[in-house]
């Protein structure tokens, strides 16, 4: 089965609010993480990545966690925006060295304005 | 900068017919990658390819399936014959390097492959 997951499928936030996108992963020895965002018809769009050895980044309006003890991550959006309404992906390199991406199966938010 | 260009962006065929895809990456850039995503899941990696040499397959049906990179920039993938469960978007991205050392990878808008 898949290695990586996501806890709640769909999420609707109002917009201005913040929000939080959960991601499992299962292999202990992922050693980064990035989060995908996918528009309609589009492919996927590199939002933010991070690395084992840290457990927060953050970038413009967005943030990620991770927590290794219990192999969780998350994405945080800040303010969210009509814009940000897309299917969200997280990935983790299950190939070492040679950078394989396995994908969650994504959360899809909808901001209503 | 251009991004990954690829054709077409939708077909539709009968199961059994033969298709091919094609990709060109961001200009300079040595990794590809195809993937297929069904709907409503993630995107699974087929193949990947440094230059015109293939690095993991391992995913890649290889009795319909094949892919190819000649030259080391273009590259297509071909499903004889397809089967009704093949229908999914395909997904080309390229990448410079590898991930995290500015190995970023940028994806194509894919193509919507509907097999009747």
């Amino acid at each position: 089965g898949e290695s990586v997951g996501l806890h709640l499928p769909t999420l609707s936030v109002q917009e201005g609010d913040n929000s939080i996108i959960n991601c499992a992963y299962s292999n202990s020895a992922s050693d980064y993480f990035i989060w995908y965002k996918q528009e309609s018809g589009k492919g996927p769009q590199f939002i933010i990545d991070i690395r084992s050895n840290m457990d927060k980044r953050q970038g413009q309006r967005v943030t990620v966690l991770l927590n290794k003890t219990v192999k969780h991550l998350s994405l945080q959006i800040a303010a969210t925006q009509p814009g940000d309404s897309a299917v969200y992906f997280c990935a983790e390199n299950s190939g070492g060295s040679n950078y394989k991406l396995t994908f969650g199966k994504g959360t899809l938010l909808t901001v209503n304005p | 900068e251009a991004g990954v260009a690829q054709s077409p962006r939708y077909k539709i065929i009968e199961k059994r017919q033969s298709v091919a895809f094609w990709c060109n990456p961001i200009s300079g850039h040595a990794t590809l990658y195809w993937y297929q995503q069904i709907l409503g899941q993630g995107p699974k990696l087929l193949i990947q390819f440094q230059n015109n040499g293939v690095v993991d397959d391992s995913q890649l049906p290889k009795d319909r399936f094949s892919a190819e990179r000649l030259k080391g920039v273009d590259s297509t993938l071909k499903i004889q014959p397809a089967k009704l469960e093949d229908s999914a978007v395909y997904l080309c991205a390229s990448s410079a390097g590898m991930l995290g050392r500015g190995g970023e990878q940028f994806f194509g808008p894919g193509t919507r492959l509907t097999v009747l």
